[in-house]
């Protein structure tokens, strides 16, 4: 079966650093492209940024550039989603999701279960 | 980047009854190499992640109910749910993936009458 299986939920502080890890199974995780998709309570959603882990191009979002950093671990199928210095603001659930085709452009076909990051 | 507008923002609509959701994208997403528009719906149940229903704006995904038809191009698009059942209650996204950064409609909510 293929999955994306995320972290668990975190309860942060303002101005602490955090990375939420996605892992694949079930494909070759370093032929699709991963993204990341911001959902603030209540709110619609919002693509932060995707990377291709078979060689790390990563494409961010503008609004979000330099907020934070998505890497991937090809060996290990795992893509992860870092921020250095999380704001109150950052609070949301966050979905990796798989892009469809071997191209950047394509749907989000499999998504992860989502990982709610809570900061106070 | 390309803004996508949805309407309604939501819709209560009876068992049985016809669902229609809106979208317009601010440019063009018809990719004239391969005359595709970069058009999906997603829709989202409480408390789960979204879930692809359409791509290319008119290719219905393996195991979506023929009740539900996407269509359009260019920049206006429609999701139309032809006989609403319990279980489609959720909320729509449209989302453009012609061009980076990929956008989202602001969802459409759907509940039943």
């Amino acid at each position: 079966e293929v999955q994306l299986v995320q972290s668990g939920a975190e309860l942060k502080k303002p101005g602490d650093s955090l990375k939420i890890s996605c892992k694949g199974s079930g494909y070759m995780f370093g032929n699709y492209w991963i993204g990341w998709v911001r959902q603030k309570p209540g709110e619609g959603l919002e693509w932060m940024g995707m990377i291709y882990p078979g060689n790390s191009e990563t494409k961010y979002s503008p609004s979000l550039q330099g907020q934070v950093t998505i890497s991937a671990n090809k060996s290990i199928a795992t893509s992860y989603l870092r921020w250095g210095s999380l704001r109150a603001s950052d609070t949301a659930i966050y979905y990796c999701a798989r892009v469809a085709l071997a191209g950047p452009y394509d749907v989000f076909d499999i998504w992860g279960q989502g990982t709610m990051v809570t900061i106070s | 980047d390309i803004v996508m507008t949805q309407s309604p923002d939501s819709l209560a609509v009876s068992l049985g009854e016809r669902a229609t959701i809106n979208c317009k994208s601010s440019q063009s997403v018809l990719y004239r190499s391969n005359n595709k528009n970069y058009l999906a719906w997603y829709q989202q149940k409480a408390g789960q992640p979204p879930k692809v229903i359409f791509k290319w704006a008119s290719a219905r995904e393996s195991g979506v109910p023929e009740r539900f038809s996407g269509s359009g191009s260019g920049t206006d698009f429609t999701l139309i749910i032809s006989s609403l059942q319990a279980e489609d209650a959720a909320v729509y996204y449209c989302h453009q993936y012609y061009s980076a950064p990929l956008t989202f409609g602001g969802g459409t909510k759907v509940e039943i009458k």
